[in-house]
């Protein structure tokens, strides 16, 4: 399979403090992207890596790509409770469609 | 900007009864459009996808179909339901270039009972 596994598949931290999940596919990208999903929600698209890049960041999030161990990380920081969610990385191959991995359910404690 | 619907927001049908979802996307055109369904606190398992009017790809052999008469319009069916079918279903759509950001709906809770 191609899908792509999160690591924690749980991660409960104090609010204010930093979260890292992980992720590892097993064939060549195109792209990785992370989406976060609230409870009962749709996903929403977070953020975005090609590739060619190695770091890229949006406001709180930090995103990792190592191409030569298969692995990107999204480290949340500084974070609140508003950002309790599942986060999952789906990986891009060059068609039109993407691979979810499994998901890190995160949970911020006030 | 763009926006997606679907509904019904919740079902619950029986066994054996047909089913249809709808989605649809407003504010772009020639849309890639995609269902999912996810399973209780899992991942998603893509359904179906369609690059244009008609166009269908079938990714899980099943008792399910799908089909896009308009441009911007995706439907997901049943004619017989099975338990094995509950789930949350979500309809998802992106632009039809590189590199494929998805853009998801409020999803459909299904219990089949």
């Amino acid at each position: 399979s191609q899908q792509g596994e999160e690591d924690p598949q749980a991660l409960s931290i104090q609010e204010g403090e930093n979260a890292t999940m992980n992720c590892s596919y097993k064939t060549s990208i195109n792209n990785l992207q992370w989406y976060r999903q609230n409870s009962g929600r749709g996903l929403v698209h977070l953020i975005l890596i090609r590739s060619n890049e190695r770091e890229k960041h949006s406001g709180r999030l930090r995103v990792t790509l190592d191409t030569s161990k298969k692995s990107s990380s999204l480290l949340i920081t500084a974070s609140r409770a508003a950002d309790t969610a599942s986060y999952f990385c789906a990986t891009n191959f060059g068609n039109e469609k993407l691979t979810f991995g499994t998901g890190t359910r995160l949970t911020i404690i006030p | 900007s763009q926006t997606i619907h679907q509904w019904p927001a919740t079902l619950v049908q029986p066994v054996g009864s047909p089913l249809s979802l709808e989605c649809t996307v407003e504010g772009t055109s020639n849309p890639n459009l995609y269902w999912y369904r996810q399973a209780a606190g899992r991942g998603l398992q893509l359904l179906f996808y369609s690059v244009g009017i008609g166009q269908i790809s079938s990714e899980v052999p099943q008792n399910l179909s799908a089909s896009r008469p308009q441009d911007r319009q995706f439907i997901l069916s049943s004619k017989k339901l099975l338990l094995s079918d509950s789930g949350f279903y979500l309809c998802a759509w992106s632009q039809a270039r590189p590199p494929y950001e998805q853009y998801f709906g409020p999803g459909t809770r299904l219990t089949v009972t």
